[in-house]
């Protein structure tokens, strides 16, 4: 165990669906992260927050809605995806923006049809 | 693009034997760190080495840093069944505020 959970482990959802995937981590941290992890690609950094304000938008598609209530929280909101949005979906916290070591949640597992 | 590349893609070797990864980069870096992940699930931090270290071990794990090749490796010795995962390289680059990661090994330890 991480200290970072995420639900649900797995979505199927298809492209006029509005579903959200929750992330939550329970070691204080300050900063959070969503990533997409597709097959044979780069691990994709999405979002970036800090002391719950969002820091970094790495030219993500609208259809993906971040949302960060608390430094312990994150979302991230999905509408009207496309297949090619199916991925393992990763969130991360770390201290502070600038500390090293991320922690990772393990995932959602997301297949958009 | 700042993100490693680890070579090789994939790796498979016998119970026992060591196990070695490479990851390259491509400018300057704060510190290099490796990851652990086990099918579908998310990424564990295995070891961290900075800049001004060449080389760090951790248990089973040995990871050396060359600066002036943007280049460092992963060592695992007497490798174990449980040790089969994708292994990857991450940088923390001078001016940024996130890690960037490679594509990873995927790393085949048969019993």
């Amino acid at each position: 165990e991480t200290g970072v959970t995420q639900t649900p482990r797995h979505l199927v959802m298809g492209m006029t669906n509005k579903k959200s995937l929750k992330c939550e981590q329970h070691l204080g941290h300050n900063a959070m992260y969503w990533y997409k992890q597709s097959a044979k690609k780069p691990l994709e950094l999405m979002f970036v927050y800090n002391f719950k304000e969002q820091t970094e938008n790495n030219s993500v598609p609208s259809r993906f809605s971040p949302e960060c209530p608390n430094s312990s929280h994150l979302f991230l909101h999905l509408h009207t995806l496309q297949p090619e949005d199916s991925a393992l979906y990763l969130c991360a916290s770390s201290q502070d923006l600038r500390q090293e070591t991320q922690y990772f949640g393990p995932g959602t597992r997301l297949l958009v049809l | 693009s700042q993100q490693g590349e680890e070579d090789p893609q994939a790796l498979s070797i016998q119970e026992g034997e060591n196990a070695t990864m490479n990851c390259s980069y491509k400018t300057s870096i704060n510190n290099l760190q490796w990851y652990r992940q086990n099918s579908g699930r998310g990424l564990v931090h295995l070891i961290l080495i900075r800049s001004n270290e060449r080389e760090k071990h951790s248990g089973r794990l040995r990871v050396t840093l060359d600066t002036s090749k943007k280049s460092s490796s992963l060592l695992i010795t007497a490798s174990r069944a449980a040790d089969t995962a994708s292994y990857f390289c991450a940088t923390d680059a001078y001016g940024a505020n996130n890690l960037f990661f490679g594509t990873g090994t995927r790393l085949t330890v048969i019993p």
